[in-house]
């Protein structure tokens, strides 16, 4: 079974810039979730979706960040414009368990961010 | 949100021996899950182990098992028989039934195993 993919695995751009960064989920799962994980801290939530609709973004930065799952599959997590302080890996997990139900998260091996 | 402590971080141990990971966390939730994620340096998080609020027997998982000490508001995870692929970090991520049993991370322990 593939695994949460990924990409771009290394972004550098610099601030004021825009970036996209895309997740493909396990097939089947339909909650999907982005994290983020700043150098030496755990990952935070940043948004929760189950299928195409928002459970969760009450930690996203909404003035410059913003999530989309058009089809309830693949996701894209845009930032705009970048700030130096998104520096940090942008973790992508997928759920086959509803949102509000418990169970293991299944994550991507993230897309670092540098902002110069 | 609640407070998640991994007081420990960074911790040697001898390839072979066990090693113990402590993890305590705020919750008025009677019932929450307990889980533990390993982190490589690929960068990846691993699922190891889960644990019950209501589970009356400690988790175990392979080489992987739990102290659950509900009253304490705390667990350790104890991994035996330390292998050079265990170097990593660990993270304890306790998740609420009130807030929609989303995982909440710890700012985790960073475990090097030596040879």
């Amino acid at each position: 079974e593939a695994g949460v993919a990924q990409s771009p695995r290394y972004k550098i751009i610099e601030k004021r810039q825009s970036v996209a960064f895309w997740c493909n989920p396990i097939s089947g799962h339909a909650t999907l979730y982005w994290y983020q994980q700043i150098l030496g801290q755990g990952p935070k939530l940043l948004i929760q979706f189950q299928n195409n609709g928002v459970v969760d973004d009450s930690q996203l930065p909404k003035d410059r960040f913003s999530a989309e799952r058009l089809k309830g599959v693949d996701s894209t997590l845009k930032i705009q414009p970048a700030k130096l302080e998104d520096s940090a890996v942008y973790l992508c997990a997928s759920s086959p368990y509803a949102a509000g139900n418990t169970g293991e998260l299944f994550f991507g091996e993230g897309s670092r961010l540098t902002v110069l | 949100a609640q407070k998640i402590t991994q007081t420990q971080p960074g911790m040697f141990v001898q390839e072979k021996e066990a090693v113990t990971l402590d993890c305590t966390y705020d919750t008025s939730d009677q019932s929450y899950g307990l889980f533990w994620y390993k982190q490589p340096s690929s960068g990846e998080m691993i699922f190891l182990i889960y644990q019950g609020s209501y589970d009356e027997q400690n988790a175990t998982e392979g080489r992987y098992s739990l102290n659950f000490q509900k009253a304490r508001k705390s667990t350790n995870l104890v991994i035996s028989a330390s292998q050079l692929g265990d170097s990593a970090m660990y993270f304890c991520a306790p998740s609420e039934e009130a807030a929609g049993n989303k995982l909440t991370f710890g700012g985790g322990t960073r475990v090097l195993v030596k040879p």
